[in-house]
């Protein structure tokens, strides 16, 4: 079965600070893919980065860099210089071939970057 | 632009009775998803379909149903069956193959009367 575990419900820091909110995941299928996602406030899910289970190179975009690791089954998501603007929810999903594509998400972690 | 379009933004239902949500994607996508969102929660999936009349259910999928008469279109009915409705519902499509990213619209928010 898979399943993605989120254990950060809500993280509050203050502008500048970094960040990290972690993901766990598990998964029996050798081929999968796993996504970070934000959802601020309005509601809708835009999508941040894309990583394959053969790919363990971390990634840094501007503010935004992730720490995938397959032999923990995680990948991480780190703000540097969080600003307000960051505030959302963050999610974690897992998806493989062999299960349709169907996304299979963590919980979430709240973030709040206060001024 | 290409995109999802939900609609409506928001809705709300009578005891007893069925409402559609739609969902709308210009962007050619074979496959199309309806997740489920309740405060505090992630996403759940209650019903997906990889190509034209053709769906599966989801974890969730009592008490809604679904077609897909055309390709670009996916409505989502949530039937008097369904007793916890009050939900935001999000639409996501996904070109097939390869993992790529689902796009999702902006949502529709179900509240009851």
């Amino acid at each position: 079965a898979q399943k993605v575990t989120q254990a950060q419900t809500e993280i509050s820091v203050v502008e500048k600070e970094d960040v990290t909110l972690d993901c766990v995941y598990e998964t029996r299928d050798t081929t999968y893919y796993l996504f970070w996602y934000k959802q601020p406030p309005s509601g809708e899910l835009v999508f941040l980065i894309r990583r394959n289970s053969f790919d363990e190179q971390n990634e840094i975009s501007g503010r935004y860099s992730w720490n995938f690791q397959k032999s923990t089954s995680s990948f991480n998501f780190t703000i540097t210089a969080s600003q307000v603007v960051d505030s959302a929810v963050y999610f974690c999903a897992l998806s493989a071939p062999e299960s349709t594509d169907k996304l299979i998400f963590g919980t979430g972690t709240r973030l709040q970057v206060f001024p | 632009d290409g995109g999802i379009t939900q609609s409506p933004k928001y809705l709300f239902r009578k005891e007893g009775q069925n409402v559609t949500l739609s969902c709308e994607q210009n962007l050619n996508h074979d496959a199309m998803y309806w997740y489920r969102q309740d405060p505090g929660q992630g996403l759940r999936l209650i019903y997906y379909s990889q190509i034209v009349n053709d769906f599966q259910k989801g974890d969730i999928a009592e008490g809604y149903s679904v077609s897909r008469e055309k390709k670009e279109s996916f409505p989502l009915t949530v039937t008097s069956a369904q007793k916890n409705p009050t939900a935001f519902y999000l639409c996501a499509s996904i070109s097939r193959g390869g993992g790529q990213p689902q796009h999702f619209g902006d949502g529709t928010r179900l509240s009851i009367l």
